[in-house]
């Protein structure tokens, strides 16, 4: 299996406009995540969904930050409009949520957002 | 002007040497704990994990040790090579059936040569 995949790797933008990151889960799995990581925060989990449905979005910062999952490979993570603060590293990660248990989450490469 | 961010522990280590990294993790619900490398400009790699019903568990040049008396888990890299320069994250789970982890702030080790 290839991994998470996500895209683009690396994003430059401008304030106000609209920025849409991508992610492919490991097949099978049934966990998406998607975090932030900052210097002045570290790694924070924004939202994350079970078999395609959003389950706790309650680490997205605010209305700007949007996040689908329409089918079980392929989720995205939109924020608009974009500001100089949301300039990250955001992660995708996935895991296969064995019943019962919490399971190892494997991460994407990420993508490294600036937003100027 | 200054800068500001998290202070990341830095653990330095002669390579050749064992290292071992701590964690004092939050919630006693937790029943699984898992450590994560993260190298500069890549993503956390899974490292190794264990449940609650152990209290130790050994990888290739990996150990991992869970004292749940006193919330701490360790993790041993024996024979440290530059390699292993990176930054160790701990994360537990909190509670079983969420599904998700909670990620503690992260410790750097610098492997010297």
């Amino acid at each position: 299996d290839a991994g998470v995949i996500q895209s683009p790797r690396h994003e430059v933008t401008e304030m106000g406009q609209e920025v849409t990151l991508r992610c492919k889960p490991i097949s099978g799995h049934d966990y998406l995540f998607w975090y932030r990581q900052t210097m002045m925060r570290g790694l924070e989990l924004l939202i994350y969904f079970n078999n395609n449905v959003p389950i706790d979005d309650s680490g997205m910062p605010e209305d700007r930050f949007s996040a689908k999952m329409p089918n079980a490979s392929f989720s995205t993570l939109k924020i608009q409009p974009s500001e100089p603060r949301d300039s990250a590293v955001y992660f995708c990660a996935s895991s296969f949520g064995t019943s019962g248990f919490t399971d190892t989450q494997y991460f994407g490469p990420g993508t490294r957002l600036t937003v100027l | 002007g200054e800068s500001v961010g998290l202070h990341l522990p830095t653990l330095s280590v002669q390579e050749g040497d064992n290292s071992i990294i701590n964690c004092a993790y939050s919630n006693s619900a937790s029943d699984y704990f898992i450590w994560y490398k993260q190298e500069s400009g890549k993503g956390p790699q899974f490292i190794i994990d264990i449940r609650s019903n152990m209290d130790k568990r050994q990888g290739q040049r990996v150990t991992v040790l869970l004292n749940k008396t006193v919330k701490h888990l360790s993790l041993q890299i024996a024979a440290t090579q530059p390699g292993d320069s990176a930054v160790y994250f701990c994360a537990e789970n909190g509670s079983s059936n969420t599904g998700k982890l909670i990620f503690g702030q992260g410790t750097t080790l610098q492997v010297k040569p």
